[in-house]
């Protein structure tokens, strides 16, 4: 089924650990994102991709990483976690940036830092 | 700065009508969308406007007047499975969305 996958779903990480976030897509989709969503706050772009090879910083970039090196897999890297890491993080991906195009989302991953 | 605002929350019954606001304020304008969101699943597509006036797909539809900064999203005929939240989100001139942060709809037999 064509969509797009996160891993892990949920995680309990401990504060200073490195942890990194998988996202994959089969859609062969160009542009691809990481936002995270926290309660009464709109999703938050992290990093973007609008192609592989290329990534850019979005509105939260501090304390995390990514790389593009094919279509497919963008993940998403926290070098070291802090509590306010806590959050949802939704991968997406749309066919292209530009005019009408829509994102598509993966599940998400639930991720609390203690 | 960039700014979407959206009521936080609305409550309506089963089989009614409900309309939905969203203002912005952004640099730069290159189409809204609204998403639905169930709750603990990821956002999925519902609309997307562009140019101002009414679109219309089913039970939804979505208005837009970019004049005013302001579009709306109207569920006819409400079912239980609409209770969810809607986001709206407008692609600015970089074509990065911005998002706000969502409007719960509770739904009432």
């Amino acid at each position: 089924i064509a969509g797009i996958t996160q891993a892990p779903t949920s995680q309990i990480l401990a504060a200073g650990r490195r942890m990194t976030l998988r996202c994959t897509q089969d859609m062969r989709h160009n542009a691809m994102y990481w936002y995270r969503q926290d309660l009464g706050l709109g999703l938050r772009l992290i990093h973007y991709s609008n192609t592989a090879g290329t990534t850019g910083k979005g509105e939260v970039p501090d304390g995390y990483s990514v790389s593009r090196a094919n279509t497919d897999d963008f993940p998403l890297t926290l070098a070291s976690a802090v509590p306010s890491q806590t959050s949802v993080y939704f991968c997406a991906s749309s066919d292209g940036s530009e005019g009408n195009t829509e994102a598509f989302f993966g599940q998400g991953t639930r991720l609390t830092v203690v | 700065g960039q700014n979407i605002d959206q009521p936080t929350e609305m409550t309506a019954t089963e089989g009614a009508i409900v309309q939905i606001n969203c203002t912005y304020q952004t640099s730069g304008f290159n189409g809204l969308f609204w998403y639905q969101q169930h709750a603990g699943e990821a956002p999925t597509f519902l609309s997307y406007n562009v140019l101002d006036g009414l679109e219309e797909k089913g039970r939804f539809s979505s208005f837009l007047s970019r004049s005013k900064g302001y579009s709306y999203l109207l569920l006819k005929e409400l079912q239980m499975k609409d209770s969810a939240s809607y986001l709206c989100a407008v692609k600015d001139s970089n074509y990065q969305l911005i998002w706000g942060a969502g409007t719960k709809l509770i739904i009432k037999p």
